[in-house]
């Protein structure tokens, strides 16, 4: 069984940029997570999708962060503008309702 | 709110000696608790869950843990450790089903623990 997958693997960009991570989760799973993990620190979420509809974004910065899931498979998290302190890693996660959830490898991003 | 400390940001051992890495959570109601485990460049890997019943559970690559709810604790130990067991641990914790928590997803982590095993 395929992983969740995500790309890019690593992005670098200035401050005031934009950048995009893409999500695919595990087959059949129908709930899908952002996560945000600075350096040192453990992981935050982000964003909660349940099949294409929001479950919780209470800590989603919406003033810049913005995410969806189209369709209810694929999700992509957007940043724009980016600021110094978005540099972290962004993981993807998704989990079957109410089970055990997966993660993916992540998207490093350094914001310069 | 529930939250995590992970007592030990770093923990260094010798190859073959027993660890322990210290969790405790702080929650007014019932939780599920988790611990990952994070190799460089990768994603977290679940190592165990406590959900309910046996207070001891057992996880992949021989670690085990024990929920202790009057201690507000949730140990991970193993008895004798590998040079491959080096990683960064986190223990985690969500709403359990009887306080309403639908999603093992939505997981409050702690701060990290580097094991570092030394040959």
């Amino acid at each position: 069984e395929a992983g969740v997958a995500q790309s890019p693997r690593y992005k670098i960009i200035e401050k005031r940029q934009s950048v995009a991570f893409w999500c695919n989760p595990i087959s059949g799973h129908a709930t899908l997570y952002w996560y945000q993990q600075i350096l040192g620190q453990g992981p935050k979420l982000l964003i909660q999708f349940q099949n294409n509809g929001v479950v919780d974004d209470s800590q989603l910065p919406k003033d810049r962060f913005s995410a969806e899931r189209l369709k209810g498979v694929d999700s992509t998290l957007k940043i724009q503008p980016a600021k110094l302190e978005d540099s972290a890693v962004y993981l993807c996660a998704s989990s079957k309702q109410g089970n055990t959830i997966y993660f993916g490898e992540g998207s490093w991003l350094t914001v310069v | 709110a529930q939250s995590v400390t992970q007592l030990d940001s770093q923990v260094p051992v010798f190859e073959e000696a027993p660890v322990e890495l210290r969790c405790n959570y702080s929650s007014s109601v019932s939780v599920y608790l988790f611990w990952y485990v994070q190799y460089p460049n990768q994603g977290l890997q679940l190592l165990l869950k406590y959900l309910s019943g046996s207070t001891l559970v057992k996880g992949i690559n021989g670690f085990e843990a024990e929920f202790n709810k009057s201690q507000t604790s949730f140990h991970l130990r193993k008895p004798s450790v590998h040079i491959s067991d080096t990683a960064e641990y986190f223990c985690a914790v969500t709403l359990g089903a009887n306080a309403g928590g639908t999603s093992y997803g939505k997981l409050t982590f702690g701060q990290g623990t580097i094991l570092t095993v030394h040959p």
